[in-house]
């Protein structure tokens, strides 16, 4: 079975700390996402990697960078914390089939980490 | 762009079946999942469907796809008290695209009452 790891669960930061959420998966899978999820805004794509140290912008990269040094490791880092990124920060990775495949597999998830900023 | 729209509440007795609706408007869309999010948890995909099928069934559950009106469904049969839960229809085009295009809707939040 895939396995996405977070790192923490739950975590309590004050506002303008730099703070790093870790996602760790063991399936070899190429790509890598980090979504937030908030109440009635559903899931929203924040950034995602393709490779490693590749990386690209999704719906809502503002105030966020991460860094895939490894295959298996995607962080996610907030710069300077505020308090409108408490959420649920959720990790996700699946294998990338190729250009020329039609294939699409889906994407495996970690269980959240719940970020809260004061 | 793309957009997935999905109820949501539903709130079913122990027993009876529940059919949980999605619509999209990306008429590319290949692939097509549902996803169950238990309280405190990530989400774990339940199942999935090719464009090219009207109907898939698994154990427990069957997804309808109407492609022409752009609807699909889950149903979860004899449903339990265990399958309270989040419930999130999800879409993507084909391609080696498609996974940096998924598209997720709200939610549905299935109810179960013993």
């Amino acid at each position: 079975d895939v396995k996405v790891t977070q790192s923490s669960r739950y975590l309590v930061k004050r506002t303008g700390e730099k703070v790093f959420l870790e996602c760790v998966q063991d399936m070899d899978h190429e790509n890598m996402f980090w979504y937030r999820q908030d109440p009635g805004l559903g899931l929203r794509l924040i950034y995602f990697s393709y490779d490693v140290k590749m990386k690209e912008k999704g719906d809502i990269p503002e105030g966020y960078s991460v860094s895939r040094e490894k295959k298996e490791r995607f962080s996610l880092i907030l710069e300077s914390a505020s308090t409108n990124q408490t959420s649920m920060y959720l990790c996700a990775s699946n294998s990338e089939t190729g250009y020329t495949s039609s294939y699409n597999s889906p994407l495996h998830f970690g269980n959240g980490t719940r970020l809260t900023v004061t | 762009g793309e957009d997935v729209e999905q109820s949501l509440f539903l709130s079913v007795r122990e027993g009876d079946s529940s059919v949980i609706n999605c619509t999209y408007t990306d008429s590319s869309s290949t692939y097509l999942y549902w996803y169950k999010q238990e309280p405190g948890a990530g989400l774990q995909l339940l199942t999935y469907i090719f464009s090219n099928m009207d109907m898939k069934q698994d154990q427990r559950l069957t997804v309808l796809l109407n492609k022409k009106d752009k609807h699909l469904s889950l149903r979860i049969a004899d449903t339990q008290t265990g399958d309270s839960a989040i419930y999130f229809c999800a879409e993507a085009p084909g391609g080696w695209a498609g996974s940096y295009q998924l598209t997720f809707g709200k939610g549905t939040k299935l109810s179960v009452i013993p």
